[in-house]
């Protein structure tokens, strides 16, 4: 049972334009929901995160927009650049310093010039 | 440097050959886990642990093995491995006053 579901599953987007990822998720006891951004070879970092407090939150050119009525949550990357190019996971967990962490299945995006 | 290590980096093995695959990390943290991932499954967490003598299961504990003895050491144990534990792991570590989890560069696994 995938209780974060994450699309679309790969992404091509243009230099400049806007990427957009979506997840939804099952379990209303979520409360805490980041993204990590994962290169070829490393291990995932966390990119950005919110909680159901707030409807976006903003840190550069990323962007979570989180809808709990729909029990949705979105990344939003703006001016979106090559170095952009990685595979983006998004996540939920249910109460601070649960580490249960639940992951999306990931969208591999790729920014063409 | 604050880091999570885990050694080794690649390995291949054969069915039913006990193996242990080593995580530290040198931040202090209370909090650390580990992760399998698949393509189009994500991340899927294995076991995870809140302190030292403290772990319990993630999503896919069947198979695997870990203790926490050392608050900067977690390891992977796989007592029988299959085929199907032929993955990419990730260890992962947290500090009490924060969400953020630091992940390693990863390991994988190859089970024939």
């Amino acid at each position: 049972q995938q209780q974060v579901k994450q699309s679309p599953q790969s992404l091509i987007v243009q230099k400049g334009g806007i990427s957009i990822i979506n997840c939804a998720y099952e379990n209303t006891a979520f409360d805490y929901f980041p993204w990590y951004q994962q290169f070829p070879g490393k291990g995932p970092a966390l990119l950005i995160a919110i909680r159901p407090d707030v409807s976006e939150k903003k840190e550069g050119r990323f962007t979570i927009s989180f809808n709990k009525s729909a029990k949705q949550f979105s990344l939003h990357i703006m001016d979106s650049q090559p170095g952009d190019s990685a595979t983006y996971f998004c996540a939920a967990s249910r109460g601070f310093g649960n580490e249960k962490l639940t992951f999306g299945t990931g969208t591999r995006l790729t920014i063409i010039p | 440097e604050a880091q999570v290590t885990q050694n080794p980096r690649y390995l291949i093995t054969v069915t039913g050959k006990k193996l242990t695959v080593t995580c530290s990390q040198n931040m202090n943290h209370e909090y650390m886990s580990w992760y399998r991932q698949d393509p189009g499954l994500g991340l899927r967490q294995i076991y995870y642990s809140m302190n030292v003598e403290v772990t319990d299961k993630g999503d896919v504990p069947e198979g695997y093995k870990v203790s926490r003895k050392e608050k900067r050491n977690f390891p992977l144990i796989l007592e029988s491995p299959s085929p199907n534990q032929t993955s990419l792991y990730f260890c992962a570590s947290r500090g009490h006053a924060t969400d953020t989890q630091y992940f390693g560069p990863g390991t994988r696994l190859t089970v024939l």
